[in-house]
């Protein structure tokens, strides 16, 4: 069992669908961030949040550390939102736990 | 915000040959670095924890020797692979903790990752 379950691993959506990504993991945490890879690799870092609600421009995080789940919210979608959305946990120690990942494709 | 940056964000080279990576916290002091490793369609694995000062800890599985790494001030570690070979071919991404100040939790920041193709 993977100490940190992302859902769904695939999601399409039409331009301007509200969307949602899950995050659920098994760990302590410090922290949990949200990060964005694009199709060239590049890695953003959207949010890290330990508790409570961020928002920044279209996208909410939300978590609830007690029960170990975390949302990423975009609102008003947009075909420059297709990405990976990984879900990362941490740190334990050292140790860092990473999702494997929800691929978002918007279609205009 | 605290930004962490790679340089090359991309690089080409040939078998045999010798690439470093550098991971870079603009604006703020890490003691600590690490360094992950993402095959495709995989999770981010760690690789090793490089601290500022000592030798990096390696995770179980990863060669010291072919990846090396040297963390020489608080604002640059670099990670080098030696001797390439086409299974190196891999996206490699830093991340750097925060060490200054008192935090509740150590904010730890991730690099945008630099692909390297080895043919």
């Amino acid at each position: 069992k993977n100490e940190v379950e992302q859902s769904p691993q695939n999601l399409t959506a039409q331009e301007g669908e509200f969307i949602t990504i899950n995050c659920s993991y098994s760990v302590g945490i410090s922290a949990l961030h949200w990060l964005q890879q694009h199709p060239g690799g590049g890695i953003v870092s959207l949010f890290m949040l330990s508790s409570g609600k961020k928002k920044h421009g279209r996208l909410i995080a939300t978590i609830n550390i007690q029960e170990k789940h975390s949302s990423l919210h975009i609102t008003a979608s947009h075909p420059r939102d297709s990405a990976v959305y990984i879900c990362a946990v941490g740190p334990t120690g050292n140790q860092f736990y990473f999702g494997t990942g929800t691929s978002l494709t918007v279609i205009p | 915000g605290a930004v962490v940056s790679q340089h090359p964000s991309r690089v080409i080279c040939k078998s045999g040959t010798s690439v470093k990576i550098e991971c870079r916290s603009l604006d703020f002091q890490a003691t600590t670095m690490f360094w992950y490793r993402q095959f495709p369609k995989q999770s981010l694995m760690l690789m090793a924890t490089s601290n500022e000062g000592s030798k990096a800890t390696y995770e179980q599985g990863v060669e010291k020797d072919k990846f090396l790494i040297n963390h020489a001030s608080l604002t640059l570690s670099t990670l080098t692979v030696t001797s390439a070979h086409p299974e190196d071919s891999s996206f490699y991404i830093c991340s750097a903790r925060d060490s200054g100040g008192v935090r509740l939790y150590n904010e730890q920041f991730f690099g945008p990752g630099t692909r390297l193709t080895v043919l």
